[in-house]
């Protein structure tokens, strides 16, 4: 049973453009929504994160939005620029879910993102 | 100062050997977490580590995975009698205590299993 649902697959955006990931999630108990970048060769990198008592985030270029209800969230970067080129992956998990507090990440199956010059 | 390192970066076994992954957390972090990333796929927890505490194996996909921590720092994954299945990326991650939200990756450790 697949938890955290991404989509798209793949994303190409020109340059400048904004950039649209989707996930949406089926366990409620989820209270940490986070989003890491990867780029090849490299661990992924937290990017931004939000938890269920907002609708929205924003640093910087990148923003979450948060929808509850819908049990789904998004990350949009804005002025998309070469260097994003990267995988995304959206996340989930319960905080202090482990035994001995810790939080189990529930990944999304990511979203490889090329911004085009 | 020094991230997550892990070794081997790359390691390619045959079907049926054990192989020994490692990880070194950044100074100071006593939680230490497992993930497995297969092609295609998210990645996946296996394993958690807090301080000295037993670790939290419901991750694990099988009792042929493994792992230890020592002294509270650094950490082997051992997979036994290793399948073409178990072909992924291996990743460790850190956090500090009190701060679970915040996981530290390393690079990875790329098995191939022929």
């Amino acid at each position: 049973q697949q938890q955290v649902k991404q989509s798209p697959q793949s994303l190409i955006v020109q340059k400048g453009g904004i950039s649209i990931i989707n996930c949406a999630y089926e366990n409620t108990a989820f209270d940490y929504f986070p989003w890491y970048q990867q780029f090849p060769g490299k661990g992924p990198a937290l990017l931004i994160a939000i938890r269920p008592d907002v609708s929205e985030k924003k640093e910087g270029r990148f923003t979450i939005s948060f929808n509850k209800s819908a049990k789904q969230f998004s990350l949009h970067i804005m002025d998309s620029q070469p260097g994003d080129s990267a995988t995304y992956f959206c996340a989930a998990s319960i905080r202090g879910e482990l035994t001995g507090g810790g939080n189990k990440l529930t990944f999304g199956t990511g979203t490889q993102l090329k911004v085009e010059l | 100062g020094a991230g997550v390192s892990q070794s081997p970066s790359n390691k390619v076994t045959e079907k049926g050997k054990d192989v020994e992954l490692r990880c070194d957390p950044i100074s100071g972090h006593t939680a230490l977490y497992w993930y497995r990333q297969s092609l295609g796929q998210g990645l996946e927890f296996l394993i958690y580590f807090q301080g000295n505490s037993a670790p939290d194996k419901s991750g694990l996909p099988s009792d042929r995975f493994s792992a230890e921590r020592t002294g509270g720092s650094v950490s082997t994954l051992t997979i036994q009698r290793t399948q073409q299945e178990d072909s992924a990326v291996y990743l460790c991650a850190s956090s500090l205590w009190g701060t679970p939200d915040t996981q530290y990756f390393g690079p990875g450790t790329r098995l191939t299993v022929l």
